[in-house]
């Protein structure tokens, strides 16, 4: 059974550009989840995607958008890129109930 | 507003010494409770759900409601178990995990 499937692994943009990060999670997994980890604030919850619907949205700003697509497969897009984005973001895959999430490699953006 | 609590950013113990890793936890509902292991250069895995009570590695976790705590334990700690641990919360509600802020365990020859 393939894993979570995250690409590009790693992205080097300006400030101002914009990003888009894909996922493709476990074969069967309908629950998408987005995490941003960086040194300073750790872990912190983006996004959540069921079934091309968002569920639920965490404390970021408005330039953090996503969707998620009928095969699962989801993007998260980043606009107006600031230095701050710099992090790895983070997919994650689940059946939509609670047996914990499958995490991907992640991607790795660096704003310069 | 849920919270995690890992006290400990750094752990170092001996080869076969037991280790414990505090986790204590803030929520108002019932808690659904995990722990993810990252070793190095690797992702992020699951390694262990308090639902099902289960030993994974030789590592176990109790939930204690009483003390808001989700303590991983081990009782002879292997050097392959150097790695970063989170303890994380499962909000149903939100449908999000908090994490922890991690602790790095090293375990010494």
């Amino acid at each position: 059974k393939a894993g979570v499937t995250q690409t590009p692994r790693y992205l080097i943009k300006t400030r101002g550009q914009q990003v888009t990060l894909s996922c493709s999670p476990i074969s069967g997994h309908r629950s998408v989840s987005w995490y941003q980890q960086t040194p300073g604030q750790g872990l912190q919850f983006l996004f959540e995607y069921f079934s091309e619907t968002q569920r639920n949205k965490g404390n970021f700003p408005g330039r953090f958008s996503g969707r998620q697509f009928s095969n699962s497969r989801s993007e998260m897009n980043v606009s107006t890129l600031e230095l701050g984005d710099s992090a790895l973001y983070l997919c994650a895959s689940g059946t939509g109930e609670n047996y914990g999430y499958t995490f991907g490699s992640g991607t790795r953006l660096t704003v310069v | 507003a849920q919270r995690v609590t890992q006290p400990e950013k750094l752990l170092s113990v001996f080869k076969g010494a037991p280790v414990e890793l505090k986790c204590n936890y803030s929520y108002s509902g019932s808690p659904e409770l995990f722990w993810y292991v990252q070793y190095s250069r690797q992702r992020l895995q699951l390694l262990l759900r308090h639902i099902s009570r289960e030993s994974i590695k030789g590592f176990t976790a109790d939930l204690n409601k009483g003390e808001t705590s989700f303590h991983l334990k081990k009782p002879f700690a292997q050097e392959e178990d150097s790695a970063m641990y989170y303890c994380a919360l499962f909000s149903g509600s939100a449908r999000q995990l908090t994490f922890g802020s991690g602790t790095q365990l090293t375990v010494l020859p």
